[in-house]
């Protein structure tokens, strides 16, 4: 992911609809990604990941988006609900087994 | 599931002394053990690799005399933040992996380390 210490991006959607989170990353090389949504104070969780083999992948409520040509990851959250608030990253791997994360967005769902 | 425990989840230190930070992996021996630090508002960033028995690698830009990775078990790594001062002050996260090769990498984040230096 591109993160060099930018400030969250932010997101506010209403609770019910669909949410949009986008990610860009750098790295042509990258063959794995996998998006993590955090919590105030807590780590990261795990809630998708795609290949780079695949542009597509769904999960429950979310899927996400991979565009290899313009590095380019998105997540969809279908019917956003107040729980879902969170800060959302996408990552990246390459040949080794790092993972570097991008800026990430702030989600706020409003009731 | 993996789960990771972090330990503790809070210090406040006074300048100059150390302060060690344990990750563990609960139910699963990690290979690889990864150590990120976050600043209020921004994303994670990778300070460290720690594959266990060797010496962790370092990224670029982070003092590796400053942070002590130890990772002598495969259920255990440490980081000692040595001399800490106050710009030290940010939350550590680490994360594990059982390892490479396979289907469902599963890197596994622990809840994170609030180091306050004073």
């Amino acid at each position: 992911g591109e993160s060099v210490g930018l400030h969250l991006p932010t997101l506010s959607v209403q609770e019910g609809d669909n949410s949009i989170i986008n990610c860009a990353y750098s790295n042509s090389a990258s063959d794995y990604f996998i998006w993590y949504k955090q919590e105030s104070g807590k780590g990261p969780q795990f809630i998708i990941d795609i290949r780079s083999n695949m542009d597509k992948r769904q999960g429950q409520r979310v899927t996400v988006l991979l565009n290899k040509t313009v590095k380019h990851l998105s997540l969809q959250i279908a019917a956003t609900q107040p729980g879902d608030s969170a800060v959302y990253f996408c990552a990246d791997k390459t040949t080794g087994n790092q993972f570097y994360f991008g800026t990430g967005t702030s989600l706020t769902v409003i009731p | 599931g993996a789960v990771v425990s972090q330990h503790p989840s809070r210090v406040i230190c006074k300048s100059g002394t150390s302060v060690k930070i344990e990750c563990r992996s609960l139910d699963f021996q990690a290979t690889t053990m990864f150590w990120y630090r976050q600043f209020p508002k921004q994303s994670l960033m990778l300070m460290a690799t720690s594959n266990e028995g060797s010496k962790a690698t370092y990224e670029q830009g982070v003092e590796k005399d400053k942070f002590l990775i130890n990772h002598a078990s495969l259920t255990l790594s440490t980081l000692t933040v040595t001399s800490a001062h106050p710009e030290d002050s940010s939350f550590y996260i680490c994360s594990a992996t059982p390892g490479t090769g396979l289907a469902n990498y599963g890197y596994t984040f622990g809840s994170g380390t609030r180091l306050t230096v004073v």
